[in-house]
């Protein structure tokens, strides 16, 4: 079974519009961590939030924030008010503590902002 | 910029050649994970070391092996390569192994195997 689900192949946004993209995980391991990654077309890898599975609250950075649905084992990542610049594929990953901290990856979610 | 650096950032080859890719982490990182990014099989892991010792492996193909310097770069070391090796191959750091671990990922290698 795949450990990490991000079912949107692609997605449509208009600018200054919010966007949800979602990921859902698979894991028997009580401690975990999931993470959103952003990859524009230039290939690099960005760090963009972070939630933990004992976290109490949803985790957010600036216009990034992660609704967190523990008992769905679901992790969607919401961008507020989009921008031209977040046009990239968007990964989620979870790292499971029996996994040596290493990272499974979605397959992604292609994101693109319309003017 | 993450701070991790990867060289060369690409390499076009023949199939059966031999090729080393390098990383260098983030200074201070004790942590170099290697992960292959291809169009079918996606991003996945295949080695995983910390502080001079291999930590985990996944995926990694017995034809590819890895190893981590004492100064902490470390090197994927890709033999008798085969037209499906082609992919973005990612180097990424992090502090240590567990808890929160945010691993910084390199700009990637892109390797083209002709």
């Amino acid at each position: 079974a795949q450990k990490i689900t991000q079912t949107q192949p692609g997605m449509f946004v208009q600018e200054k519009e919010a966007v949800t993209l979602d990921c859902t995980y698979d894991t028997s391991d009580p401690s975990y961590g999931l993470f959103w990654y952003k990859q524009p077309s230039s290939g690099e890898m960005i760090f963009l939030i972070y939630q933990g599975s004992y976290d109490q609250q949803n985790a957010t950075e600036g216009r990034y924030s992660l609704n967190f649905q523990k008992a769905r084992k679901s992790a969607n990542l919401v961008i507020s008010a989009s921008q031209l610049g977040d046009s990239a594929m968007y990964f989620c990953a979870m790292r499971e503590t029996r996994g040596y901290s290493t990272l499974t990856f979605g397959k992604g979610t292609m994101l693109l902002v319309s003017p | 910029d993450s701070g991790v650096t990867q060289t060369p950032k690409h390499l076009i080859t023949a199939t059966g050649q031999r090729v080393t890719l390098r990383c260098s982490p983030r200074s201070g990182d004790l942590s170099v994970y290697w992960y292959q990014q291809s169009l079918d099989q996606g991003l996945q892991f295949l080695i995983h070391y910390y502080n001079g010792e291999e930590r985990a492996k996944g995926n990694i193909l017995e034809r590819f092996s890895a190893q981590q310097f004492p100064d902490l770069h470390s090197e994927l070391n890709l033999s008798s390569l085969e037209l499906g090796d082609s992919a973005l191959y990612f180097c990424a750091s992090s502090l240590q192994t567990g808890g929160y671990n945010e691993q910084f990922f390199g700009p990637g290698t892109r390797l083209t195997v002709l």
